[in-house]
């Protein structure tokens, strides 16, 4: 069966510090990833996704990045944080068998301060 | 016309009720109409999806009904349980379409189910 982890599950970080979440999928390959964040009450705001290693598409421009070193590993990271990156960070992997689900992590909770 | 939008954003619904959620869509060459469940603190789970070629799909207590005319669709929640109590997203992407990859996620909508 496949499994999604990410890490850390919970950060707090001052303004201008950099950042590195990452997250895994294991169980299957040549996924499709996928970073949201979801800020306090609100929807999902895609950030960034990737069909294969070292190829992503940025949905909204900020001071975040992402890469995808290996198949199954996604990292989000920023050079300096801002009070606005604050949120909860998901990371999901997409399953393209005719159900077309998206399965997602159990998230990381970003606090910058 | 890649949007999808969602209503309410926020619905109180007492024990035994039943809740309603609708999403609308505007692109056609959608095919694929997903729910998910998001308990605070946690990643969203897929609760049940539709293809538009059937009106209606009945997983227990939730049902879909599919609207393929009017472009919408709504997931009902019969005999609401305070374990409901959670956001719900509808979603639409294109199945197997290999230069189109995002699903599509409306705003979510807040359940409370009271005792």
């Amino acid at each position: 069966s496949q499994t999604i982890h990410q890490w850390p599950a919970t950060l707090v970080q001052p303004v201008g510090s950099p950042l590195s979440l990452e997250c895994t999928v294991e169980g299957t390959s040549n996924p499709n990833l996928y970073w949201y964040r979801q800020a306090a009450g609100r929807g999902l705001q895609l950030l960034f996704y990737s069909v294969g290693i070292g190829q992503i598409s940025s949905e909204v421009p900020q001071n975040l990045s992402a890469s995808r070193p290996q198949d199954r590993q996604f990292i989000l990271s920023s050079k300096k944080l801002l009070l606005s990156d604050s949120g909860f960070y998901l990371c999901a992997w997409r399953k393209i068998d005719g159900t077309d689900t998206q399965y997602f992590g159990p998230g990381t909770r970003l606090t910058v301060l | 016309q890649q949007q999808v939008k969602q209503s309410p954003q926020s619905l109180i619904v007492q024990k035994g009720g039943i809740s309603i959620i609708n999403c609308a869509y505007e692109n056609t060459a959608f095919d694929y109409f997903p729910w998910y469940q998001q308990f605070p603190g946690k990643g969203p789970a897929l609760l049940i999806a539709i293809r538009p070629d059937v009106s209606e799909k009945k997983e227990g207590r939730f049902t879909i009904s599919f609207n393929k005319s009017a472009k919408q669709f709504s997931l009902h929640i019969m005999d609401s349980q305070p374990g409901d109590s959670a956001t719900y997203f509808c979603a639409a992407s294109i199945l197997n379409e290999g230069s189109y990859d995002k699903v599509i996620f409306g705003p979510g909508t807040s359940l409370s189910v009271i005792p």
